[in-house]
């Protein structure tokens, strides 16, 4: 199993402002994949988070919008910047065991107001 | 990504009854996972599926892999209030990455 350890748990933030959220897992990954999660939907791949190279976006999502940061193979942030009411959700990292399995972090409940 | 959809989107089941989870793909997938997440929680691995017409079970939950390896099922004997939750299929992408299918949000009736 992997342990991943994200923060916040939640936040309120206001529009137009920026929210760094943080990734720490218990051993060294490759890759670790951040998702968004509407209210009552499914999971949204963003990005790939590769350590030493730019991460990899999904159509739709853009680097200046959700800027990732992966210094070690241990950590990894997603920033959401100059939010807007329909960034509010929920926000998980992810990674891989052995090539089968995905672990997720607690999440981050973000409300934008 | 590619589209992985399920339905239903919604069940309601009465405790004890039976409950079935359909999930299709628009390409073949070299394997496929189900995951479980519980309301306000975080997805959690049940299991992967990788052979075709492949058939697994864990206790009253009975899971298959289409000859096609393009969709999967995943049936529920008998539930129970701790199976309440929303169940998603998901498939690998090409850079080991998952995309998650629309979910299927069961509830159950005690």
């Amino acid at each position: 199993s992997a342990v991943i350890s994200q923060k916040p748990s939640r936040d309120i933030c206001q529009r137009g402002t920026s929210l760094t959220i943080q990734c720490q897992v218990d051993s060294q990954v490759t890759m670790m994949f951040w998702y968004r999660q509407q209210p009552g939907q499914s999971l949204t791949l963003i990005a790939t988070a590769n350590q030493g190279s730019e991460a990899t976006y999904e159509s739709g999502f853009v680097i200046d919008k959700f800027p990732i940061s992966r210094p070690n193979l241990t950590f990894s942030t997603l920033t959401v910047s100059n939010m807007s009411p329909e960034d509010s959700s929920i926000y998980l990292c992810s990674v891989i065991r052995g090539n089968t399995e995905a672990f997720f972090g607690q999440g981050t409940r973000l409300t934008v107001v | 990504g590619q589209q992985v959809m399920q339905i239903p989107q919604y069940q309601h089941v009465q405790e004890g009854e039976d409950f079935t989870t359909y999930c299709n793909s628009s390409t073949t997938l070299s394997n496929i996972q189900w995951y479980k997440q519980r309301p306000g929680g975080h997805p959690v691995f049940l299991i992967q599926l990788v052979k075709s017409g492949e058939v697994k079970k864990q206790k009253r939950l009975t899971f298959q892999f289409g000859e096609a390896k393009k969709n999967s099922s995943l049936h529920i004997t008998a539930t129970q209030t701790t199976d309440v939750g929303t169940y998603f299929c998901a498939g690998p992408g090409g850079g080991n990455q998952f995309y998650f299918g629309t979910g299927t949000s069961l509830t159950v009736i005690p």
